[in-house]
Order: C-alpha cells, then structure tokens, then sequence
C-alpha cells in the first residue's frame, strides 16, 4: 500500500476563518511533508515532520500551523488566511532513517484544493 | 542556492515521436527524482535515480543521471496519447539534522508540461 490519504479534496474559506487539512499514511513512513502547489508551477516545501517532530519550517507565515499528532497523522491547521494563500496543498511522506542512508520516494497524496475568499 | 533547470518548459509532440527533457541542477546532488502530474491531481512517482551513469526504464520513459554533468534526462520514445502530462525533476538537497540523520528537501524544476498529439 503505497496511498496517501488527504481531507477534504476541496475547501473554501473566508479571510477570518479557521479551518484545518488533514494527511494520513500506513506505510510506516516517518517523514510527512506540506507543500504548496500554486497553478502552474512547481511545489514547494513548506515543512517537514521527521519521528513526529518539525524538522523543517521554510520560513511560512505563522498563519499556517503545523501538527503532527502521531507517526500516521499529519495536520495544517489554517487562519486568517489570505487570498493568495489559494493553492493546491499537497501531503507526503518518506522512510526516513536516523542514519545516512539513501531515502525512499516520497509519495504524495491527492491534495486539498484550498480557496480563500 | 540550488537552482534546478528543466528544458523545455512547454513540449507539444506527435504520437509515434521521440524526444527528450532536460534537467540541469546547480549543485551537487547525488539522488534525482522525476514526477508525472496530470492536470488537478497529485504528483506520481516514475522514477528515483541514486548513482552517476544510473539508467532506468519503464515503459516508453528512460531516465538517466550524469552527477559529473548535473544533468538528467527523461526520454520518450514513440509517444503515445497517455503520456501527456506535467513531468517535474526535483533533486533532494538532504538537510543534516543534530541527530546524525538527515533530512528530504526536494527542489523541484519547473516541469515540462507535455501534449502528445495523434
């Protein structure tokens, strides 16, 4: 099984709203990854979770929270949120290792289609 | 700063054609990924390329990596209707972490967005 569930598929929200994305993985990985995917271009790394501690935060914006609440779960939790915030939000994960050895892939999930009035 | 570079950016091509997309990376790296993305879905793995000469095949797609170069290619051979999709290259710029370990950071390249035509 190599699926990464993400919820909802799609969401729209209001400035002043507050709501949350949610990543689910049984593969064992241990690495889960937030990106963002803006139309047309490339994703990029928003944060990484590594043995369900952050272990990279790419200079976001506060108003994106983060959580990892278990090895399986990863969560964004989103306010006041603003338009250009609207994006493709995708989900990942990774066998990662306390030594250095050459990763697995990371697979994505579906992603959630965020839109911000 | 790691800058990956794919070329061309736009690739229209008729069924039956060959071709080729480049991915130019700025720094060295020694594992290179290469993505498909169908339009509003979510990015499928093709292929994970570790080592300098390294070559892999599925299908009607090749992937090759030359570390000396900082250059990998995706090739296509007698494309095919399905095969019209997004195709990104990203390179892992791995992050050292105080445990010892380090981290996955994928920089991707622009992508190719491919249209194969009948």
């Amino acid at each position: 099984d190599t699926e990464v569930t993400q919820t909802p598929k799609h969401l729209v929200m209001g400035m002043t709203n507050k709501k949350s994305l949610k990543c689910e993985q049984h593969m064992g990985h241990r690495a889960m990854y937030w990106y963002k995917q803006k139309a047309k271009k490339p994703p990029e790394l928003m944060f990484v979770y590594s043995y369900e501690k952050l272990s990279i935060n790419e200079s976001v914006p506060s108003r994106f929270s983060p959580e990892c609440p278990n090895s399986s779960l990863l969560n964004l939790h989103l306010h006041a949120l603003q338009p250009e915030d609207s994006a493709l939000y995708l989900c990942a994960s990774s066998q990662e290792s306390l030594v250095r050895l050459p990763p697995d892939t990371q697979y994505f999930g579906p992603g959630t289609r965020l839109t911000v009035l | 700063e790691l800058k990956v570079e794919q070329n061309p950016l736009f690739l229209s091509m008729q069924e039956g054609k060959n071709y080729t997309i480049y991915c130019n990376y700025s720094t060295t790296s020694d594992r290179l990924y290469w993505y498909r993305q169908d339009p509003g879905k979510s990015l499928e793995s093709l292929f994970v390329l570790l080592s300098n000469g390294a070559v892999k095949q599925e299908g009607r797609l090749m992937a090759s990596l030359d570390t000396k170069a900082r250059l990998s290619t995706l090739h296509i051979t007698a494309a095919v209707h399905d095969l019209s999709a997004t195709y990104f290259c990203a390179v892992d710029m791995r992050k050292a972490m105080n445990y010892g370990g380090s981290q996955g950071n994928l920089i991707f390249g622009k992508g190719t967005k491919l249209s194969v035509k009948p």
